[in-house]
């Protein structure tokens, strides 16, 4: 069964504006991590955000943040005054709190314009 | 800090050969995990090691083995290789931690084409 779900196969944003790209995710674990990784065409996952199932606040990283909503679950993740070096592909993961395998969703590219 | 590093950057092999992909983790890190990712799709976990011995494996077959060495370094073994098998091979590596919490982080990827 599909875990994390990026119905958003790809986005455009204007250099230095916002940009929120979602995902929902699936579980029945109380426990669970969130995390958002870029990876640009060269092929190397980059970490960008962790947000932990019971952590309170929303995680925020520099220009990142993530916007934690758990009765819904989804774990958006907000992109703010973009800049052309952040076109890429970024993908949405899971890990449980019993499993060591992370989940990945399919993915959204973002392109960033100028 | 060196990051973590993967070898060979790209490979080209044919059908029914066997491929050996290597794998050295952040420093400090003492797990190491494989994915495969193919072209268009997120990457899918193939299996963890930690101390040593395969932690938990996801939906590959008994073609795809690996390995971790003292120094916390890990190889993927995959035999009898299929067009399907073709791929990039990323190796992430972290600090085992509570589960839910650990962050793993990325080598570059290895490339590998299966003619």
């Amino acid at each position: 069964a599909q875990k994390i779900t990026q119905t958003q196969p790809g986005m455009f944003v204007q250099e230095k504006e916002a940009v929120t790209l979602d995902c929902t995710y699936d579980t029945s674990d109380p426990s669970y991590g969130l995390f958002w990784y870029k990876q640009p065409s060269s092929g190397e996952m980059i970490f960008l955000i962790y947000q932990g199932s019971y952590d309170q606040q929303n995680a925020t990283e520099g220009r990142y943040s993530l916007n934690f909503q758990k009765a819904r679950k989804s774990a958006n993740l907000v992109i703010s005054a973009s800049q052309l070096g952040d076109s890429a592909m970024y993908f949405c993961a899971m890990r449980e709190g019993h499993n060591n395998d992370m989940r990945f969703g399919a993915g959204t590219r973002l392109t960033v314009k100028p | 800090d060196a990051g973590v590093t993967q070898s060979p950057t790209h490979l080209i092999k044919t059908r029914g050969q066997q491929v050996t992909l290597r794998c050295s983790p952040k420093s400090g890190h003492d797990t190491v995990s494989w994915y495969q990712q193919a072209l268009g799709q997120g990457p899918q976990f193939i299996f963890q090691y930690y101390e040593e011995e395969e932690r938990q494996r996801g939906n590959f077959p008994d073609r795809f083995s690996g390995h971790q060495f003292p120094n916390y370094s890990s190889e993927l073994n995959v035999n009898a290789l299929l067009l399907g098998d073709s791929a990039l091979y990323l190796c992430a590596s972290s600090l085992k931690v509570a589960v839910e919490q650990e962050t793993q982080y990325f080598g570059p990827g290895t490339r590998l084409l299966v003619l």
